[in-house]
């Protein structure tokens, strides 16, 4: 069974940067699993932040970057507004089996 | 304005059967895949499978495929998700989201639908 890690939570200071990442269980992350990102707030849908590693949506704020970082995919949020406090979901591709697995998600806190 | 409306909330006892919605508009429906996600009470998302509406092709997460079915019928832009007999442990917000196979990405999302399985 395909397990994607990311981080349980992580606490950054406002204007502060932070790095959240996801790990795949079948090795290291690369382009080929398309990785996404969503941000999600309680009772809000997921929005869609990066796409395919590191593109912004025409939606995404400057602030948030995609990015590869040894072995793993990571969201760089530079910056951080008080408004970025959410949970963070990376989700990958795995093309042999044709499907998409959600990581467990991060809880950050801006305090 | 691309948009995916699911949907209301629904209720209902083990054992039922259901079929939810997620109807698209603003965009091509027939170009793009239609994904679903499961989000139990205070959980994460859990991605259950996607469809392409354009012929139908489907692809099943192995934790749901047997456990529902993904659907959709593009002459009312609308793709479903269904359940023959439900559980308590369906009891869950359930998310439609655009996909975009040439881009690799999802971008517009559904605004949920709310199923509480209760006896």
């Amino acid at each position: 069974q395909t397990v994607v890690t990311q981080e349980p939570s992580l606490t950054v200071s406002p204007g502060g940067t932070v790095t959240l990442t996801c790990a795949s269980s079948t090795g290291a992350v690369t382009s080929g699993y398309y990785p996404n990102w969503f941000q999600q707030k309680p009772g809000q849908a997921p929005r869609a932040l990066i796409y395919s590693t590191s593109n912004k949506h025409s939606w995404t704020p400057a602030r948030f970057s995609g990015s590869l970082l040894g072995g793993k995919a990571a969201l760089t949020l530079s910056g951080v507004q008080p408004e970025d406090e959410a949970e963070y979901y990376c989700l990958l591709y795995y093309g042999g089996a044709q499907r998409w697995v959600f990581g467990g998600g991060t809880k950050l806190t801006v305090l | 304005e691309v948009q995916l409306v699911q949907s209301g909330a629904e209720v209902k006892k083990p054992g039922e059967s259901l079929k939810i919605s997620c109807k698209g508009s603003g965009y091509s429906f027939t170009s793009y895949w239609i994904g679903w996600v499961r989000q139990m009470p205070g959980k994460g998302l859990e991605w259950m499978g996607i469809i392409y509406p354009g012929d139908s092709d489907t692809r099943y997460s192995p934790s749901f495929q047997g456990q529902v079915t993904i659907s959709a019928d593009k002459s009312i832009s609308t793709a479903y998700l269904q359940w023959s007999s439900l559980k308590a442990s369906d009891t869950a917000m359930y998310y439609c989201a655009r996909f975009d196979s040439r881009e690799g990405l999802f971008d517009y999302w559904g605004q949920g639908t709310l199923v509480t399985v209760s006896s």
